[in-house]
């Protein structure tokens, strides 16, 4: 079992490009999230699906955009990146009608972004 | 969800137990207490978590006061592999899903 894959590993962007952040999962979780993470400010909640076909704003959904066509794949659209969107992107899911893992949240690796 | 409060920083030698507490003093009836923790450069990871009682697994052990306004994470045999930040997150239960709201955490060290 794979659990939560994100690609890429790490990138270099120009200031105005479009970048889609991939995220997949193959635990059939309902829900999944998007957080970002600076040094000093921890992890911030950008956007969140609770299933297939919803999404929903979090913390700091500005400037960025997400789908949840299925299950498994949860992507992060920057229209037009800026500088200040430079971090590392973590892609987590839960499984909320668990009652055994009462809504655990397992995480990825993480994304490195460097917008220029 | 109740704010919770934790030490920034702990060092721990390596072979002793790492106990690292918490302050969720605002904690209402139906919040449940959850540990992650984040490795150097790799995603959150979670540890253990707990409502009113006690609990223990292959990782740690979950201690909660029993009028639940702080808790202690035990790590009972602290290795250099468990050098991490440690967070502690209180939050409600939900069929529908939901954020988890990370703080400052604590940095443990573990030294040899």
């Amino acid at each position: 079992i794979a659990g939560i894959t994100q690609a890429p590993t790490s990138q270099i962007l120009a200031a105005g490009r479009r970048m889609t952040l991939r995220c997949t999962q193959d635990m059939r979780h309902n829900a999944m999230y998007w957080y970002r993470q600076d040094l000093g400010l921890g992890l911030r909640l950008i956007h969140y699906s609770n299933t297939a076909g919803t999404t929903g704003k979090g913390e700091v959904p500005d400037g960025y955009s997400v789908s949840r066509a299925n299950t498994d794949d949860f992507p992060l659209t920057l229209a037009s990146a800026v500088p200040s969107q430079t971090s590392v992107y973590f892609c987590a899911s839960s499984d909320p009608a668990s009652a055994r893992l009462q809504e655990t949240q397992y995480f990825g690796p993480g994304t490195r972004l460097l917008v220029l | 969800d109740a704010k919770t409060t934790q030490p920034p920083s702990m060092d721990c030698a390596e072979g002793r137990a790492a106990n690292l507490p918490c302050n969720h003093s605002t904690i209402s009836g139906n919040e449940y207490v959850y540990w992650y923790r984040q490795i150097h450069s790799q995603g959150p990871q979670y540890i253990i978590h707990g409502l009113k009682n006690n609990e223990t697994n292959e990782m740690a052990s979950l201690i909660i006061t029993e009028d639940r306004k702080s808790s202690t994470l035990i790590l009972p045999h602290a290795t250099l592999r468990d050098t991490a930040v440690y967070y502690c997150i209180v939050r409600v239960y939900n069929n529908q899903g939901g954020k988890l709201i990370f703080g400052q955490g604590t940095e443990l060290s573990v030294k040899p």
